[in-house]
């Protein structure tokens, strides 16, 4: 069974970085993208980027309010992805999740961000 | 930026036939995917590549497309349907991920 666990949420100040884990179990986890998704408090959802699997490059994509300020990484010898996120604003105040190509969800971790 | 257009909410009694719309310009180049959402949970997978239904998915679910449209429907809609429904595409290019805005499915 595929499971994701997200990790790391919590209250921080804004300008302050955070860093999420999502701990990935029950499937080959180098061999998939990995996506993370926001949603803020009673809005939609809201796609933040991913990273590729190594065969495909490793490479990452960002939404275009959080490129340059998010980084996404993965570390697959314990099926981790991260998303590190710095400079952060208020509203970027969400519950993050992690996805496997929408087919499998975290159940997210809730990131507030407020002085 | 791309946009996916979607009714904010769609209200139904138990046994109708749901239908819930989702407008993009890429649509007729890119997948798109429908997801359920309840209050207090993630996303819930149910249709992928337009018209395809996850295993466990009702039958009742299914999906349709075409030209810039695509379409969830939901037959002999019962009280548990009652949810957040996102439809989900990628921009032409197929590099970035977009979401509707959400339909609120009200059960009356």
């Amino acid at each position: 069974e595929v499971q994701l666990v997200e990790s790391g949420g919590g209250l921080v100040q804004p300008g302050r970085s955070l860093r999420l884990s999502c701990t990935a179990s029950g499937f080959i986890f180098g061999d998939y993208t990995m996506s993370w998704v926001r949603q803020a408090p009673g809005k939609g959802l809201e796609w933040v980027g991913f990273i590729r699997n190594k065969a495909s490059g490793g490479t990452r994509e960002y939404a275009a309010s959080v490129k340059g300020r998010f980084t996404i990484s993965r570390d697959d010898s314990k099926s981790i992805a991260y998303l590190q996120m710095n400079s952060l604003k208020t509203e970027d105040t969400a519950v993050y999740y992690c996805t496997v190509g929408g087919a499998s969800w975290g159940q997210g971790t809730l990131v507030t961000v407020s002085s | 930026s791309y946009e996916l257009t979607q009714p904010p909410s769609v209200s139904i009694s138990p046994g109708q036939t749901a239908r819930i719309t989702c407008s993009g310009d890429a649509l007729p180049k890119q997948y798109a995917y429908w997801y359920q959402q309840k209050p207090g949970q993630a996303p819930l997978l149910v249709i992928y590549k337009d018209s395809e239904r996850p295993s466990g998915i009702p039958e009742r679910f299914s999906g349709s497309s075409s030209g810039t449209t695509v379409t969830l429907t939901i037959s002999g809609v019962q009280a548990e349907d009652e949810a957040d429904y996102y439809c989900q595409s990628a921009d032409s290019s197929g590099t970035y991920w977009v979401f509707g805005g959400g339909t609120k499915l009200t059960v009356l």
